[in-house]
């Protein structure tokens, strides 16, 4: 069945340095790829997305690269922030379907 | 614009009761989504309902049911509360299927604890 893979679970960056987290996704349908970050006490916001007709899309500081060959979609944030701290999940779906397959997060601490 | 509210913030219930949650998608969306969020776990899929009907459930039990009404807000109910459904529950809605967008935008949750 539909499965998103998603590492590390917890990432710990000085603050300034990069943040890297990858996905892998089981269904090779799968066309659209957000990425969401939740804050302690509220839901998750859309940070980002690609869809798979394109390989790499960058807002700012985060940028997400994707390979369809391979399954892998990341998520890059440089020159972390304190701010940048929360949980984030990757998901992916087919386009107009019903639902988003999410990992299973990601805890970035981002130290000053 | 007013985003996905949820209502309502916490509700705590003990085994064997029923609660119900409720959810107003953003004006113009006609789909919302169900997500459980377990403490310590990722997000997974219940319900997705468009244009008043159910499209498709997760893999629960039939004790969570829900419905969305012609405003297209919804409400999901579990029924013969267990201990293991305390979590929160997320609340998403999107344009809908008709539109072929299904870029959601989540509401701040439900935290459901049964005691």
């Amino acid at each position: 069945g539909e499965n998103v893979e998603q590492h590390p679970s917890t990432l710990s960056v000085q603050e300034g340095d990069s943040a890297v987290i990858k996905c892998t996704y089981s269904d090779s349908a799968s066309n659209y790829f957000p990425w969401y970050k939740q804050e302690l006490g509220k839901g998750p916001q859309l940070i980002i997305d690609i869809r798979s007709n394109v390989g790499e899309k960058k807002d700012q500081r985060i940028a997400v690269t994707l390979n369809k060959t391979a399954k892998h979609f990341s998520l890059h944030i440089t020159e972390t922030q304190p701010e940048d701290s929360a949980v984030y999940f990757c998901a992916a779906s087919g386009w107009n379907t019903d639902k988003l397959i999410f990992g299973t997060g990601t805890r970035l601490q981002v130290f000053p | 614009e007013a985003g996905v509210t949820q209502s309502p913030t916490h509700l705590i219930k003990t085994r064997g009761q029923q609660a119900t949650l409720r959810c107003s998608p953003i004006s113009g969306h006609t789909s919302v989504y169900w997500y459980q969020q377990a403490l310590g776990l990722g997000l997974q899929f219940l319900l997705w309902y468009d244009e008043g009907e159910e499209r498709n459930r997760g893999n629960f039990p039939p004790r969570f049911s829900g419905r969305q009404f012609p405003n297209y807000s919804s409400e999901l109910n579990v029924n013969a509360l267990e201990l293991e459904d305390s979590a929160l529950y997320l609340c998403a809605s999107s344009l809908g299927r008709a539109v072929g967008a299904n870029v959601l935008t989540f509401g701040a949750g439900s935290r459901l604890t049964v005691l």
